[in-house]
């Protein structure tokens, strides 16, 4: 099993709303990612979870809240966003430090109303 | 810091044409990782290619292959007999070495149109 399986694929959710998003993996990576990405952009950083632990915040608005539950699962709780937050939401993993290189999801569409 | 520089925003060709993304990258590292990803519009980021800065080897797998050059801080990517199926961005990234972190410095992407 080499995926990353990331739910939903579409969300629309409005400014007031409560959602999460969800990725799982069932290869062993020790190292879990959320990216954001915009229309014609690479992607950027928010997250890293190694070993189970948040490693890294990329001064991400406290909207956005990841958790860990454990070693497979990453999420990503949303609370009042704001429409510039629409953006393609990339879970990615590796085996252990980013030399590796990420398997990543196939992306949760996300567009705030 | 790291850099990665993808020059061409957006490649044209005809099918059958061969075409070449080109990748400059920056690092003071002596150990250092580059990759290739390729983005289709369905928005998966698919793996292609790994290499780090101690192999120069140039490598074909099919119809792709990676041109690395450390004397130009170059690793560019050449897809041989294009077809509409690699219509896709393109992304060129590098990581540190091991015990480096676990961040991936991306490129802004080649965007490759690939028509009949």
């Amino acid at each position: 099993d080499t995926e990353v399986t990331q739910t939903p694929k579409h969300l629309v959710m409005g400014m007031t709303n409560k959602k999460s998003l969800k990725c799982e993996q069932h290869m062993g990576h020790r190292a879990m990612y959320w990216y954001k990405q915009k229309a014609k952009k690479p992607p950027e950083l928010m997250f890293v979870y190694s070993y189970e632990k948040l490693s890294i915040n990329e001064s991400v608005p406290s909207r956005f809240s990841p958790e860990c539950p454990n070693s497979s699962l990453l999420n990503l709780h949303l609370h009042a966003l704001q429409p510039e937050d629409s953006a393609l939401y990339l879970c990615a993993s590796s085996q252990g430090t980013a030399y590796y290189g990420y398997t990543f999801g196939s992306g949760t569409r996300l567009t705030v109303v | 810091a790291q850099k990665v520089t993808q020059a061409q925003t957006e490649i044209s060709v005809v099918e059958k044409e061969d075409v070449t993304l080109d990748c400059v990258y920056e690092t003071r590292d002596t150990t250092y990782y580059l990759f290739w990803y390729k983005q289709p519009p369905s928005g998966e980021l698919v793996f292609l290619i790994r290499r780090n800065s101690f192999d120069e080897q140039n490598e074909i797998s099919g119809r792709y292959s990676w041109n690395f050059q450390k004397s130009t801080s170059s690793f560019n990517f050449t897809i041989t007999a294009s077809q509409v199926v690699d219509s896709a961005v393109y992304f060129c990234a590098l990581s540190r070495g091991p015990g480096g972190g676990n961040k991936l410095t991306f490129g802004t992407g080649t965007q490759l149109k690939v028509e009949l």
